[in-house]
């Protein structure tokens, strides 16, 4: 599976947008890019995922660049309780049921 | 709420003992993973199990094991346990179709605490 880089921590202002970006240079055309987020010492969470196309879904959109390369996260509208590590994972079906590797992902702090 | 069960939430023991872990998946899921979330090693994938079969192994001590059962339920055996096998421990679901897209929803955690 490609490797993932994000920045290590973001801020972001409640009731603002919040775009949490991802490199995957190295993703090849059969992985997905999934997002999962991990509140304190909670379960991680599943957000959304794509192979190329935008999606979006009540949580999230997810923006992929034509060139799969990288992707944003965009919580359109961030609160409280967005404050979160944040996990971008690319992730291969070839074999199907993978088991996730995780990065250090984005730590997002969502400021009142 | 993922659907996904783990009992029981929290655990304190002693070096040298030897505790079990209890996932319940989703309904309807075959799959089973566990992973390991310690302060200095992140989240890192243990083992999985697929309708009652060992899929894949991951960063998995020989003192653990695991298994699933015929209800599709799963327990990870943690054994002469170490101070550094304090850490909390995740236990996830798919429904397990090859080659589509497979999501993993987690349970809540169990917290291990070796005194």
């Amino acid at each position: 599976d490609a490797k993932t880089t994000q920045p290590p921590s973001m801020d972001c202002a409640e009731g603002r947008a919040a775009n949490l970006p991802c490199n995957h240079s190295t993703i090849s055309g059969n992985e997905y890019v999934y997002w999962y987020r991990q509140i304190h010492s909670q379960g991680p969470q599943y957000i959304i995922h794509g192979l190329k196309n935008n999606e979006t879904n009540e949580m999230a959109s997810l923006i992929i660049t034509e060139d799969r390369k990288s992707s944003t996260l965009i919580l359109p509208h961030a609160t409280l309780r967005d404050t979160a590590v944040y996990y971008c994972i690319a992730l291969s079906l070839n074999s199907g049921n993978t088991p996730l590797v995780f990065g250090k992902g984005t730590r997002l702090s969502v400021i009142a | 709420d993922s659907g996904v069960t783990q009992t029981p939430k929290h655990l304190i023991t002693a070096t040298g003992q030897r505790v079990t872990l209890r996932c319940s998946p989703r309904s309807g899921d075959l799959s089973v993973y566990w992973y390991q979330q310690s302060l200095d090693q992140g989240l890192q994938f243990l083992i999985q199990y697929y309708n009652g079969e060992e899929r894949a192994k991951g960063n998995i001590l020989e003192r653990f094991s695991a298994q699933q059962f015929p209800d599709l339920h799963s327990e990870l055996n943690l054994s002469s346990l170490e101070l550094g096998d304090s850490a909390l421990y995740f236990c996830a679901s798919s429904v397990g179709r090859s080659g589509l897209t497979d999501t993993q929803y987690f349970g809540p955690g169990t917290r291990l605490t070796v005194l």
